[in-house]
């Protein structure tokens, strides 16, 4: 079964830092592209920030550029968000996808990041 | 850049559901449209403007035109009450409409 699960969420104080983890399973993790999107709550969903298969290319939204870092690595399938200086804005609902050619086709259930 | 869209949109059962999506940079991307349901993870409904997964029904169908993108919901169902997202890929930062609740009565 394809399948994304996050985890690392929680309850953290602004100024702080957080580090979320995506695990990818049933597919070939390495040839796919990949990104963050998050929800706050009651609101839409607002996408984070992208990573090429071979880490090469990375996008982040201006909302969290120069304080989120995206990062994979292929041989664990994992995918990674480091979330320093956060705020009470960051306070959302984190899902991992998968990028197939610019389509997210594939999405986790989500980690709940409260700042 | 933006992209907008309509906050809600209603529709009886059976009946065809529009839901628009407008934005200067829908000319010269691929737009891709999201379902997302009360509690759950979105759903991809629409890739490359008009192309449908397997897994969804029918129904479900999108245009482009110039700076504006439809999804069709043809013959709504009640399950297909949910908040609907269009979206676009960038270099300079991908970007989510600003949401439509559809609701099925």
């Amino acid at each position: 079964e394809v399948q994304l699960v996050e985890s690392g969420g929680g309850l953290i104080q602004p100024g702080g830092s957080l580090r979320l983890s995506c695990a990818a399973s049933g597919f070939t993790f390495s040839k796919y592209n990949m990104n963050w999107v998050r929800q706050a709550p009651g609101k839409g969903l607002e996408w984070v920030s992208y990573i090429d298969v071979r880490s090469i290319t990375t996008y982040y939204a201006e909302s969290v550029k120069g304080r989120f870092t995206i990062s994979r690595d292929n041989a664990k399938s994992s995918l990674w968000l480091q979330m320093d200086s956060l705020r009470d804005e960051d306070t959302a609902v984190y899902y991992c996808a998968r990028d197939d050619y610019g389509a997210m086709d594939v999405w986790g259930q989500g980690t709940t990041v409260s700042v | 850049y933006e992209l907008t869209q309509p906050p809600s949109v209603s529709v009886s059962p059976g009946h065809t559901a529009r839901i628009t999506c407008s934005g200067d940079a829908l000319p010269t991307r691929f737009s891709y449209w999201y379902q997302q349901k009360s509690g759950q993870a979105p759903v991809l409904v629409i890739y490359e403007d008009s192309k449908r997964p397997s897994r969804i029904p029918e129904r479900f169908s999108a245009s482009r035109s110039g700076t504006m993108a439809t999804l069709t919901i043809s013959g709504a169902q009640m399950e297909d009450e949910a908040d609907y997202y269009c979206y676009l890929t960038d270099s300079s930062g991908n970007v989510f409409g600003t949401g439509t609740k559809v609701t099925v009565l």
